[in-house]
């Protein structure tokens, strides 16, 4: 009766490198979306992803971010060339389908800090 | 453009009083609304929701009101326990066929006091 998973739970990048996040959703969950939490900031959308396919991306940036949720596997959020304004807190979560009113269960998060 | 707002960043509340937090939206497309609870470290729970065809909805200790025309809602929680000491944050989403991306207010960290 697992929860949505999340790993790494803090990731450490110098300016420059890759990111990579990753999110296993609840079980027979096949939603996930992706939030980015900045310091004394609310949750904000980035992206909402179904099995192999983008939905919704107007939330993430159009540069150095990328996601995917494959057939099999965890989705990743991806940040190529880390800068320091990509310290922040990544929220996965998942729901089991679309609607108004399907609640989205969130995973613990991933701490990433940009050295 | 904050269309979700929680103007109170922190509230103090005497453990057995009731706390009231408050939330404030913008855009008219949002009929469904939501409360999370949030402890350092960890990931939002979900805690109450509503939607835009009621104007409350009570689980236990926890009750959301909403008013439309003012585009205000709140979150009751009474009486107050320790345990409720956390970041509670609200949240709305639009309907229809359009993306499930919850919009997030800033949050208000309630503090009970014993």
């Amino acid at each position: 009766n697992a929860g949505v998973m999340q790993n790494p739970r803090h990731l450490v990048r110098r300016r420059g490198q890759e990111a990579r996040l990753r999110c296993s959703p609840m079980k027979g969950h096949s939603h996930v979306y992706w939030y980015r939490q900045l310091p004394e900031e609310g949750l904000k959308f980035m992206v909402y992803l179904q099995k192999e396919n983008i939905i919704d991306e107007s939330g993430m940036p159009k540069e150095r971010f990328s996601a995917e949720f494959p057939k099999e596997g965890p989705s990743i959020l991806r940040i190529q060339q880390v800068v320091r304004g990509d310290s922040a807190a990544y929220f996965c979560a998942s729901s089991r389908r679309q609607g108004a009113f399907d609640e989205q269960f969130f995973g613990p998060g991933t701490r990433l800090t940009v050295l | 453009d904050q269309q979700v707002k929680q103007n109170s960043p922190s509230l103090s509340v005497q453990e057995g009083r009731i706390s009231i937090l408050n939330c404030d939206y913008t855009n008219s497309m949002f009929d469904y609304f939501l409360w999370y609870k949030k402890y350092p470290a960890e990931g939002p729970t979900f805690l109450i929701s509503i939607s835009s065809i009621k104007d409350k909805n009570e689980d236990g200790r926890f009750t959301v009101f909403l008013n439309k025309s003012a585009k205000h809602l709140s979150l009751h929680i009474v009486p107050s326990q320790p345990g409720d000491s956390a970041v509670y944050f609200c949240a709305a989403k639009k309907g229809g066929g359009g993306a499930d991306g919850l919009t997030f207010g800033k949050g208000t960290h309630l503090i009970i006091q014993p």
